[in-house]
């Protein structure tokens, strides 16, 4: 699977839109796009995923380059619960056993 | 719907004694199964996976082991426990095919003193 980097922690004021870079410069063609969060001492929690096309759900938007090279996770109006790491990750969706490597992804500060 | 259980939620073992963790799958059939560690302040680290009973794949060697006795339960355990064995252990599912995301369970925290 292909390799991301996101930075290590980014800061949010309550109310405003939180934007979450991800690069994954390596990608292939058959690679998907997953966003997850763990908030602390909990398991993490899927967000969202895409392959080319923008996705978007109750949660958050997932607008990826149409080079596919990067993606950005918004999260439009972050309140202080979404306070998380949260993690990009890229995989192939075919076979059985996809697995999924976690990355040491963004610790988001979500402040008054 | 399918759910994911995980037990128990906390464990303080002394070094050298037996663990055994269980992880158990509701509302799926087939599902591929996942035993992640993250250690204090660190990333989740893939232990082992399953794609069907007896089925298991290690990804670090380690002192631990799984087992996969039925289709929606796994067992995560070790005859002797260090002190690194410490950390936040999380069980996972995820269909046995498709594109859908992994569901985690609720994690069990171990501390081997």
């Amino acid at each position: 699977d292909a390799k991301t980097t996101q930075p290590p922690s980014m800061d949010c004021a309550e109310g405003r839109a939180a934007n979450l870079p991800c690069n994954h410069s390596t990608i292939s063609g058959n690679e998907y796009v997953y966003w997850y969060r763990q908030i602390h001492s909990q398991g993490p929690q899927y967000i969202i995923h895409g392959l080319k096309n923008n996705e978007t759900n109750e949660m958050a938007s997932l607008i990826i380059t149409e080079d596919r090279k990067s993606s950005t996770l918004i999260l439009p109006h972050a309140t202080l619960r979404d306070t998380a790491v949260y993690y990009c990750i890229v995989r192939s969706g075919t076979g059985t056993a996809s697995k999924l490597t976690f990355g040491t992804g963004t610790r988001l500060q979500v402040t008054l | 719907s399918q759910t994911i259980h995980q037990w128990p939620a906390t464990l303080v073992q002394p070094v050298g004694s037996p663990l055994s963790l269980e992880c158990t799958v509701e509302g799926t059939s087939n599902p591929n199964l996942y035993w992640y560690r993250q250690a204090a302040g660190r990333g989740l680290q893939l232990l082992f996976y399953s794609v069907g009973i007896g089925q298991i794949s290690s990804e670090v060697p380690q002192n631990l082991s799984a087992s996969r006795p039925q289709d929606r339960q796994f067992i995560l355990s070790s005859k002797k426990l260090l002190l690194s064995d410490s950390g936040f252990y999380l069980c996972a599912w995820s269909p046995g095919q498709g594109l859908l995301g992994y569901t985690f369970g609720s994690g069990t925290r171990l501390t081997v003193v």
